[in-house]
């Protein structure tokens, strides 16, 4: 069974910086195109962020070069750097997992980002 | 302002079908897998059914989707109270490399 298990959330203030980690089992972060994807409370999806298997990422227009996307591949985790951060920011954040089909087949249970001072 | 529109809202009776529609562009569901996904209250999305038939073990075979050009659509038959959730559909974009998705419809089970 594939469990993505998100933490690292909380409340930050503005301009301040925070690290999400997601801790894989039962699938190995290097084989899957790994995403964030975010959520407002009560709105819908957002995409952030993307680390295909050969290490290549990519971000939402919205969170360029303020976020990064890495994975340790030693502890089967991903991670996104949040740096800069802004109101517009607050949200739930997914980490997600896509076997490389463009279905985004895992998702974790989320963990909560409050970017407030 | 969603790059795949879908309706709002959507509502049946219980044992009736009910379809949602999810509209894009050549460069996502006209060239992509289409997926949707579903999101129960205070719960995570979780993948429901892709346009390659692709869905997960235990998943029922109550909901179908299709595509056609640059719009889909996810059908639910025999709708019953527990399918009372937000759908979502969702695509790789090849112009925007990244993931779009719809603003989400609202089911309602009468």
């Amino acid at each position: 069974e594939v469990q993505l298990v998100e933490s690292g959330g909380g409340l930050i203030q503005p301009g301040g910086s925070l690290r999400l980690s997601c801790a894989a089992s039962g699938l190995t972060v290097s084989d899957n195109y790994m995403t964030w994807v975010r959520q407002v409370p009560g709105k819908g999806l957002e995409w952030v962020s993307v680390i295909f298997t050969g290490g290549y990422t990519h971000y939402a227009d919205s969170v360029k070069g303020r976020f990064s996307i890495s994975r340790d591949n030693s502890q089967n985790t991903l991670f996104l750097q949040m740096n800069s951060l802004k109101a517009e920011d607050t949200a739930i954040y997914y980490c997600a997992g896509d076997q490389g089909d463009g279905t985004i087949d895992y998702w974790g249970q989320g963990t909560l980002v409050t970017v407030s001072s | 302002q969603s790059v795949l529109t879908q309706p709002p809202s959507a509502s049946g009776t219980p044992g009736r079908r009910v379809t949602i529609s999810c509209s894009g562009s050549s460069s996502n569901i006209g060239t992509n897998t289409l997926s949707w996904y579903q999101q129960l209250p205070g719960t995570a999305p979780k993948l429901l059914i892709s346009t390659n038939d692709e869905r997960p073990s235990g998943a029922p075979d109550r909901f179908s989707a299709s595509k056609s050009g640059t719009s889909a659509s996810l059908a639910i038959s025999g709708l019953q109270s527990e399918d009372e959730a937000d759908y979502y559909c969702g695509a790789w974009d090849d112009s925007l490399n990244g993931w779009v998705f719809g603003g989400g419809t609202k089911l309602t089970v009468l």
